[in-house]
């Protein structure tokens, strides 16, 4: 069994500012992928960035990126100079090869002016 | 045109009632999954299908059934809903193999009300 656990139900950040969102995951396979996905109002479930276990190098999309510590099996998301459109439901979610995605319970992200 | 369809989109019905919440896919995935979001607990698996003859259970099948016409169209059925089964509903598919190997292609969602 693989478990998600996002421990930060809230989180609130000002624009322009940096604000790291955290996601610990256990499994005891090797081969598997980590997602951040971003939910806004509209409830579309939208890919904000993945990263290959079997790779080092973390993983960056523009303003997004991680910082993926596989012994300590933490994947946490960095978002840089936030912008009011990133304001949304974040979910951190695992994927065995083969199987399907298991998601934490999800971080809501306020942005203020 | 968007590749992962779910109809309907909003849904109310009464306790008791059976009800079907059908997605189609034009990605050409052989896989497809359905989860149910509640608030505060994320996304959970209900169902999913590697193809038309294999079919899973999720962690949380009980009071649902799914099936798989074509490779293209997953449906999920409630076959006497209630009131606990009020959710958010997402069909998702995706491929294997590939440079975006494991990527999941989430439907819009249906929202389900059961009164």
């Amino acid at each position: 069994a693989q478990t998600v656990t996002q421990s930060q139900p809230e989180m609130s950040v000002q624009e322009a500012e940096t604000v790291t969102l955290s996601c610990t995951y256990d499994t005891s396979e090797s081969d598997y992928y980590l997602f951040w996905y971003k939910q806004p109002p509209s409830r579309q479930m939208i890919l904000v960035i993945r990263q290959e276990a079997y790779k080092q190098q973390n993983a960056t999309e523009n303003r997004f990126s991680v910082n993926f510590q596989k012994a300590a099996k933490s994947f946490s998301l960095k978002i840089s100079d936030s912008q009011l459109g990133d304001a949304a439901m974040y979910f951190c979610a695992c994927l065995l090869a083969g199987y399907a995605l298991n998601f934490g319970k999800g971080t809501s992200l306020l942005v203020t002016p | 045109d968007a590749d992962v369809t779910q109809t309907p989109r909003n849904r109310i019905t009464k306790t008791g009632k059976r009800i079907m919440l059908e997605c189609s896919q034009t990605k050409g995935h052989d896989r497809m999954y359905w989860y149910r979001q509640d608030p505060g607990l994320g996304l959970r698996l209900i169902y999913y299908s590697f193809d038309v003859k294999d079919i899973n259970k999720g962690e949380i099948s009980d009071g649902y059934s799914v099936s798989r016409q074509a490779q293209a169209k997953f449906s999920l059925s409630l076959e006497s809903a209630i009131p606990n089964q009020t959710a958010l509903y997402f069909c998702a598919t995706i491929p294997f193999g590939g440079l975006k190997s494991y990527e999941q292609y989430f439907g819009p969602g249906t929202r389900l009300t059961v009164t």
